[in-house]
């Protein structure tokens, strides 16, 4: 398996644009995690998603955020508008019962 | 909700010698453990975990140590290696594993 596909690997754009981070998950794997990681707060989960349904979004800093998974292999994080401050590297990771997976992350860059 | 705090932020070594990393975890019903590893540019990986009924867990150069009672759990890593030149993560959970609380990093430079 390819592992967990995240794109765009980067982004830059300016504020008040809408952004959207994809992510293909693993193969079988059921649950499907997004995280944001910066310098200042770490790794925090934003939501997680089980069987594509969002089971946990308590996450997501505030409305402006919103995530979805219209199927087994394929989930949305959506940034509308974005705003300098969710500048950060947006981590995809998926599992089954075992081990989490993490994709190679996109970094976003809002000016 | 779980808090993890994870030390020292930063750690040199030289090639050889043993590196120790700490963290300390604040709910009681936290029992899985996992150590990640993240290299430039990459997502974290996992290299350990440790669940709370185990209080050592080995995998070569690569060693976890749990005590519940204080709570807080180790990383220890001998004979380093300039490749394990890298941030490392902690984390812990309680439940079915799925919330993960990350501690904030150690940056670990190896010289040769």
């Amino acid at each position: 398996d390819a592992g967990v596909i995240q794109s765009p690997r980067h982004e830059v754009t300016e504020m008040g644009q809408e952004v959207t981070l994809r992510c293909k998950p693993i193969s079988g794997h059921d649950y499907l995690f997004w995280y944001r990681q910066t310098m200042m707060r770490g790794l925090e989960l934003l939501i997680y998603f089980n069987n594509n349904v969002p089971i946990d979004d308590s996450g997501m800093p505030e409305d402006r955020f919103s995530a979805k998974m219209p199927n087994a292999s394929f989930s949305t994080l959506k940034i509308q508008p974005s705003e300098p401050r969710d500048s950060a590297v947006y981590f995809c990771a998926s599992r089954n019962t075992g081990e989490l997976f993490f994709g190679e992350g996109s970094r976003l860059t809002v000016l | 909700g779980e808090n993890v705090e994870q030390h020292p932020s930063t750690l040199s070594v030289q090639e050889g010698d043993s590196a120790v990393i700490k963290c300390t975890y604040s709910d009681s019903a936290s029992n899985y453990f996992p150590w990640y590893k993240q290299e430039l540019g990459k997502g974290p990986q996992l290299i350990i975990d440790i669940r709370s009924n185990v209080g050592e867990k080995k995998d070569q150069r690569i060693a976890v140590t749990l005590n519940k009672t204080a709570k807080h759990f180790s990383l220890h890593i001998t004979e380093t290696q300039p490749e394990d030149s890298a941030v490392y993560f902690c984390a812990a959970s309680k439940g079915s594993f799925q919330k993960l609380v990350f501690g904030t990093g150690t940056r670990l430079l190896v010289s040769p």
